[in-house]
């Protein structure tokens, strides 16, 4: 079965940092460039970043950029996001997201819908 | 960055209905890379459509998704009890951004 499993979520001061980690299971983990999305309280989806199958290409947000990076262990099937700075407007549901197609050898792509999504941690950034 | 403005904000019809929802990007969506997903409360949401049309794998045939450019359509031929959940757009020929969704509830 394909499967995503966030983990790391929870309270933190403002300005203190936490990581956030989806473990993947049931496909080829490096052929598929992966995603973080979150989801505040109540509101609508909002991409926070994307990395290709090697690293070779990272996006992010302008909302997270400078303070949030993007990583991932091909070898240990993982996907990671360690976020800085954290404000309480970063509080919500983080998901991790698998893209659709096939994106290995030379496809350095962040274009893609996504296929497979987790069910989420959530972080909660409050004093 | 693309803003997606989706419309209506809610759609107010019952089991066995069509429902047509609207997503207008402010720019020329590239390769007409727009995705459709639905979201129930609680969970996780779900890819319908990818590429304007092309239904995901499993999704019945009762949606479908068509537009290019600007201006893209979801459209659920017959609501069934199942399908009301909030639906979102997304496009991913730039930096992925979402709409802000659309409601279908139950009239």
């Amino acid at each position: 079965e394909v499967q995503l499993v966030e983990s790391g979520g929870g309270l933190v001061q403002p300005g203190r940092s936490l990581r956030l980690s989806c473990a993947a299971s049931g496909f080829t983990f490096d052929d598929y460039a992966m995603h973080w999305v979150r989801q505040a309280p109540g509101k609508g989806l909002e991409w926070v970043s994307g990395i290709s199958w090697n690293s070779g290409s990272i996006g992010y947000a302008d909302s997270v950029k400078g303070r949030f990076t993007i990583s991932r262990d091909n070898a240990k099937n993982s996907l990671y996001l360690q976020m800085n700075s954290l404000r309480a407007e970063d509080t919500a549901l983080y998901y991790c997201a698998k893209d659709l197609r096939y994106c290995g050898g030379d496809c350095y792509s962040l274009s893609d819908a996504f296929d497979i999504w987790g069910q989420g941690t959530m972080v909660t950034v409050s004093s | 960055e693309i803003v997606l403005t989706q419309s209506p904000a809610t759609l107010s019809l019952s089991p066995g209905e069509r429902a047509t929802l609207s997503c207008g990007a402010s720019q020329s969506v590239s390769s007409s890379y727009l995705a459709w997903y639905q979201q129930k409360p609680g969970l996780a949401p779900r890819l319908l459509i990818y590429d304007a049309s092309s239904r995901a794998t499993g999704i019945p045939d009762r949606f479908s998704g068509s537009g290019s450019g600007t201006d893209f359509t979801l459209t659920i031929s017959r609501l069934e009890p199942e399908d009301f959940a909030v639906y979102y757009c997304q496009q991913y020929g730039s930096s992925p951004s979402f709409g802000q969704g659309t409601k279908v509830e139950i009239k």
